[in-house]
């Protein structure tokens, strides 16, 4: 993979239901995965940064994980609200490069 | 805090102008960067800033210059416009490592 992939490009859920998206990323050169949120007319919001093989965060109903090795990256969303309505973009980020590579997003849509 | 600021928030130019845009960084970053978001794409990194020097470029032509001044704001110059530099202009600062940007919301460059 030379670059940030994400999929689905786009997806539709109901409130209530509980929906993950993927962000694929180079392994080699990795330093950083970072998780935005971007809502429409708004600056992106970080939500996460991953640095080690394995790790975990969490914010109240989204969490996210991180495989370095094979260079990939989960979002998860639990019991969806419309207020998750968003862009969801992924970046690596290269370290001594000091530049973020992104992912085109996911949009994601969250009907009542 | 008032967090990332950006000026204009829109700006329409015609083929052959010349445009600069302003960013602001958080309060206690020092490190500005620079994104294009053109329609249906993620983020591209066009350069940062750091130290009032250029400290990684991506890959972007010369028309596309910028400054950092000693206060850590910074200019983004787009010389000699045309219809493909239409697009939302993302700044974001930063501190240290892992690299954790927080952006501004963009300013919408139109180009007729």
């Amino acid at each position: 993979i030379l670059n940030v992939e994400q999929s689905p490009q786009s997806l539709h859920v109901q409130e209530g239901d509980s929906t993950n998206f993927t962000c694929s990323f180079p392994s080699s050169n990795f330093y950083a995965l970072h998780w935005y949120r971007w809502e429409t007319a708004k600056s992106p919001e970080a939500l996460f940064v991953m640095t080690l093989n394995g790790d975990e965060k969490k914010k109240g109903r989204i969490s996210a994980t991180l495989n370095t090795k094979e260079g990939y990256s989960y979002l998860y969303i639990k019991g969806s609200q419309p207020e998750d309505s968003a862009t969801y973009l992924c970046s690596s980020d290269g370290g001594a490069t000091n530049k973020l590579i992104f992912g085109t997003g996911t949009l994601l849509a969250v009907q009542p | 805090d008032a967090g990332v600021t950006q000026s204009p928030t829109h700006l329409i130019k015609t083929r052959g102008q010349q445009v600069t845009l302003r960013c602001s960084p958080k309060s206690g970053h020092d490190t500005v960067s620079w994104y294009q978001q053109a329609l249906g794409q993620g983020p591209q990194f066009i350069f940062q800033y750091y130290e009032e020097e250029e400290r990684q470029r991506g890959n972007f032509p010369d028309r596309f210059s910028g400054h950092q001044f000693p206060n850590y704001s910074s200019e983004l110059n787009v010389n000699a416009l045309w219809l493909g530099d239409s697009a939302l202009y993302l700044c974001a600062s930063s501190w240290g490592q892992p690299n954790e940007q927080f952006f501004g919301p963009g300013t919408r460059l139109t180009v007729l």
